[in-house]
């Protein structure tokens, strides 16, 4: 089937710019997890959804960052005022549910902020 | 806290070497589950395995093993017979329940480079 689908693959954008990343989870998997992987920090959680529960945001590195999830499927990372530390590869996965204990991956979103 | 070491930035090999990459975890939980994860050129994370803490048994999926050793809190992984198609970075990650929320802690990676 249909694996993890992100979109877009790539963006670039200039600092100060607010970006949108979409990230479109396994058919019929729960949960939903956002995960940013950068040079100098390596792979690091950001946010993860779980049904209508409330997200869990402790990995947000800043207010500028946030995320939702709408009809419990679809999920956007957006970055406001972005700056040139934003730069990364966004990563998003799903599972099953939250106790379902492996994560798949997609494709990543290559930011890069100018 | 949770922790994963994978002190191997970068390893180089000839095809056909076996190779092994070391993974080694912190964390409080009696309960938790170790990941392995391989990220080729393309960039996406491809789930290799999942082992439980409760399970400590080895495990063989092809040229692909597991050695998890729960009084060295190591989950390495090796490769047998090794091949170009194996270059990638390796990623080893925890999750524990308690402290660790639901996220994945990762190590910082294996650069593993087969060459001909």
């Amino acid at each position: 089937g249909a694996g993890v689908s992100q979109s877009p693959s790539n963006k670039v954008t200039e600092k100060g710019k607010d970006v949108e990343l979409r990230c479109d989870p396994i058919s019929g998997h729960t949960a939903l997890y956002w995960y940013r992987q950068s040079l100098g920090q390596g792979l690091e959680f950001l946010i993860y959804f779980q049904g209508n529960s409330a997200p869990d945001k402790s990995g947000l590195p800043s207010d500028r960052f946030s995320a939702e999830r709408t009809g419990g499927s679809v999920s956007t990372l957006t970055i406001q005022r972005t700056q040139q530390e934003d730069s990364a590869v966004y990563l998003c996965a799903s599972s099953e549910t939250v106790n379902q204990e492996t994560q798949y991956f997609g494709p990543g979103t290559r930011l890069l902020v100018l | 806290a949770q922790k994963v070491t994978q002190a191997q930035t970068e390893i180089s090999v000839v095809e056909k070497e076996d190779v092994t990459l070391d993974c080694v975890y912190e964390t409080r939980d009696t309960t938790y589950y170790l990941f392995w994860y391989k990220q080729p050129p393309s960039g996406e994370l491809v789930f290799l395995i999942r082992r439980n803490s409760f399970d400590e048994q080895n495990e063989i999926s092809g040229r692909y093993s597991w050695n998890f050793q729960k009084s060295t809190s190591s989950f390495n992984f090796t490769i047998t017979a090794s091949q170009v198609v194996d270059s990638a970075v390796y990623f080893c990650a925890l999750r524990a329940f308690t402290g660790g929320g639901n996220k994945l802690t990762f190590g910082t990676g294996t650069q593993l480079k087969v060459e001909l």
